[in-house]
């Protein structure tokens, strides 16, 4: 089983700030990398796949990057709507795997 | 515009077995390039994927729960349905089903594009 870690567990962040999660996987998944945020009470919501390419309706202020290993995610100018716990999963390989997560929380 | 809900029994006594089912809306669960999917998040936790079903038959599960769930499609109610027998505290969550979706960029795996809003599940006595 890919063992998805995420980091930082919490990120303290000030609205119009940037921050800058990471999700590195146990053993190669390519690009084969999605990102999800979800807030209280719901379901989580597809932000990027295929590492890097935003979903329809996403704003451009989320931007993914990375391949293999090693993942980033970057929220530029977080608004307040962007405060919210955010996973990686990985769909290279069986079972497919999440992050543990990480929480971004008003500074 | 496609829509998932699911709806089964909220609470189920331990060794029972849990059933939900996944209703589809909005278009036709035997649309190509999709497949089907559980995901569970227990209490405070992250999620954990269960197990998926291909338009073909073919099933995956997640290893950890392998020898006890099983994902089916029913075509003719639009709808496919997750059981999970010999249950204990351990299985109580909220479980989420979801459409997974070809990734032509990857030409890899398929992600979740589209969930429903989950329905909880306490396993008690």
């Amino acid at each position: 089983e890919i063992v998805m870690t995420q980091s930082p567990a919490t990120l303290s962040v000030s609205p119009g700030e940037s921050a800058t999660l990471s999700c590195r996987a146990s053993q190669s998944v390519g690009s084969n990398l999605a990102w999800y945020q979800q807030e209280p009470g719901q379901a989580p919501r597809l932000l990027l796949h295929a590492a890097s390419a935003r979903v329809a309706g996403v704003p451009a202020r989320f931007r993914g990057s990375g391949s293999g290993t090693e993942f980033t995610l970057t929220i530029n100018s977080l608004q307040s709507e962007d405060f919210a716990l955010y996973y990686c999963q990985q769909y290279n390989d069986w079972p497919r795997t999440f992050g543990q997560g990480t929480k971004v929380e008003v500074k | 515009q496609m829509q998932l809900q699911e709806s089964g029994s909220g609470l189920v006594k331990p060794s029972q077995t849990l059933s939900l089912t996944c209703g589809v809306s909005g278009g036709s669960i035997m649309t190509g390039g999709y497949s089907w999917t559980w995901i569970r998040q227990p209490p405070g936790k992250g999620l954990e994927w269960v197990g998926c079903l291909y338009l073909s038959g073919t099933t995956h599960y997640n290893p950890s729960l392998e020898s006890r769930v099983a994902i089916s499609l029913d075509r003719s109610k639009n709808h496919f349905s997750l059981r999970l027998n010999s249950v204990t505290a351990a299985d109580t969550a909220v479980y989420f089903c979801a459409r997974s979706y070809y990734d032509n960029l990857t030409g890899g795996g398929r992600y979740f594009d589209l969930w429903g809003r989950g329905t909880p599940v306490t396993v008690s006595s």
